[in-house]
């Protein structure tokens, strides 16, 4: 059981590049999301899927896409990056949206590190 | 969403009880209590949630106030790996976010 992992784990772009992160997760979790992380600070949703082709906004969505295709991945697209961009990505999935069934907690993959020049 | 106020640092010593206190003096009726943890390097790691009892699992305690305003996260042994900074997280009943605040780092001295 892999439970989250993400891809790349590294990756250094030029302002304007565009770029996909993938996430997967094999827990067969209904709801995914993709968070950032800028140093010092806590996570930052971007935006969240509560199915397979259903994605939303978050708190942060701007200069980013999604798609969920399938159950088990959530793409995260930078069509045009920027330096503000520059941050730690983590995708996370869970059972449930609701805190009164078990299931609730989100599980977090191991990050993608990107740097936009 | 409400916010939560957690000191900064604390600092403990290895196999000694560690309590991490979260003031959210303005949560509402169907907000939940979550922690999360994250070591340096990871993701955040989920530890517990509740909404007015205490709650314990095989990580952490988690102690909630009478009028819920404030909460506080007991891990009973901390170990050197217990170090990590720690998110005290209020969410809506049927919320689909988490809202992380900059959290408390926990040192543990052996």
């Amino acid at each position: 059981n892999a439970g989250v992992t993400q891809t790349p784990k590294f990756r250094v772009l030029k302002t304007g590049q565009s770029m996909t992160l993938l996430c997967a997760q094999d827990m067969n979790h209904e709801y995914m999301y993709w968070y950032r992380q800028d140093p010092g600070m806590g996570l930052r949703l971007i935006h969240y899927s509560v199915g397979e082709g259903t994605t939303a906004k978050g708190e942060v969505p701007d200069g980013y896409n999604v798609s969920r295709l399938k159950k088990q991945n959530f793409l995260l697209g930078l069509e045009s990056a920027a330096p503000s961009q520059t941050s730690v990505y983590f995708c996370a999935s869970s059972y449930s949206l609701t805190d009164r069934t078990p299931g609730n907690e989100q599980f977090f993959g191991p990050g993608t590190r990107l740097t936009v020049l | 969403d409400a916010k939560t106020t957690q000191p900064n640092s604390m600092e403990s010593n290895e196999e000694e009880p560690v309590h991490l206190p979260c003031n959210h003096s303005t949560i509402s009726g169907t907000d939940y209590i979550h922690w999360y943890r994250q070591l340096p390097s990871q993701g955040p790691e989920y530890v517990i949630h509740g909404l007015t009892s205490n709650v314990n699992n095989r990580m952490a305690s988690l102690a909630i106030a009478e009028d819920r305003k404030s909460s506080t996260l007991i891990l009973h042994r901390a170990t050197l790996r217990d170090a990590a900074v720690y998110y005290c997280i209020l969410r809506r009943e049927y919320g689909n976010k988490l809202v992380f605040g900059a959290g408390t780092i926990l040192r543990v001295k052996s």
